[in-house]
């Protein structure tokens, strides 16, 4: 069965420093692999994606995630954290194996980024 | 470009009410979804249409929820005898295909009282 996980509930970093927000998985074909984001009240956003290649991807408002086959990791990260990037951030797996696009979400970390 | 919309934006409803929940995935999107988001089961799949594909219903919780696809565009997720256990966030999304990544819409808070 598929899973994700983000084992922090909540991250807090200050302004300009680096950020982690951590994700493992588990999925028994080849794992697509997402990063979204939601603000209040707000739908999902996409930030970005792994599904082959290059195992460290770049994607919106200066974010990147690096794929750890090895840990079956996806963590997401960012060099220079701004306070505009507090908000809600969720980890999603696709089994590429499989013919359903459906998507596993982890549980969300909450980024707070304090000025 | 337009994105994914939902109507209604919030929907309040007596306990035992069905309800409608329509969601127009973005223009030439083959693939819609329907996933709830509540507090204490955080994002869950619903439901998945592909083109004409039979749908992938593995994630509907109960036989009162049921949704369907409209000449491969507009969607609505129905809900019947609606429990309080029911009240949510319903999120749509849509992508190119099964294989790409999925844009959400806004949501429909549904509260059952």
């Amino acid at each position: 069965a598929q899973s994700v996980a983000q084992p922090e509930d909540q991250v807090n970093v200050a302004e300009g420093n680096p950020l982690t927000v951590k994700c493992t998985y588990s999925v028994s074909g080849n794992p697509y692999l997402f990063w979204y984001v939601q603000y209040p009240n707000r739908g999902l956003q996409f930030l970005l994606k792994y599904i082959t290649g290059d195992n460290l991807v770049k994607g919106s408002y200066g974010f990147e995630a690096e794929f750890n086959k090895s840990q079956t990791s996806f963590h997401l990260k960012k060099p220079s954290a701004l306070v505009s990037d507090s908000a809600l951030y969720f980890c999603a797996v696709r089994d590429g194996s499989s013919n359903t696009g459906k998507l596993i979400f982890g549980q969300g970390t909450t980024l707070q980024v304090k000025p | 470009g337009a994105g994914v919309s939902q109507s209604p934006s919030n929907k309040v409803t007596e306990k035992g009410k069905d309800v409608e929940l329509r969601c127009d995935p973005i223009s030439g999107h083959t693939a819609l979804y329907w996933y709830r988001q509540s507090l204490g089961q955080g994002l869950e799949f619903l439901i998945y249409f592909q083109g004409n594909s039979a749908p992938d219903k593995s994630g509907l919780p109960s036989d009162r929820f049921s949704a369907e696809r409209t000449g491969g565009s507009v969607s609505t997720l129905t809900i019947q005898r609606t429990q309080q256990e029911d009240s949510a966030v319903y999120l749509c999304a849509s992508s190119r295909s099964f294989t790409y990544e999925q844009y959400f819409g806004p949501g429909t808070r549904l509260t059952v009282t």
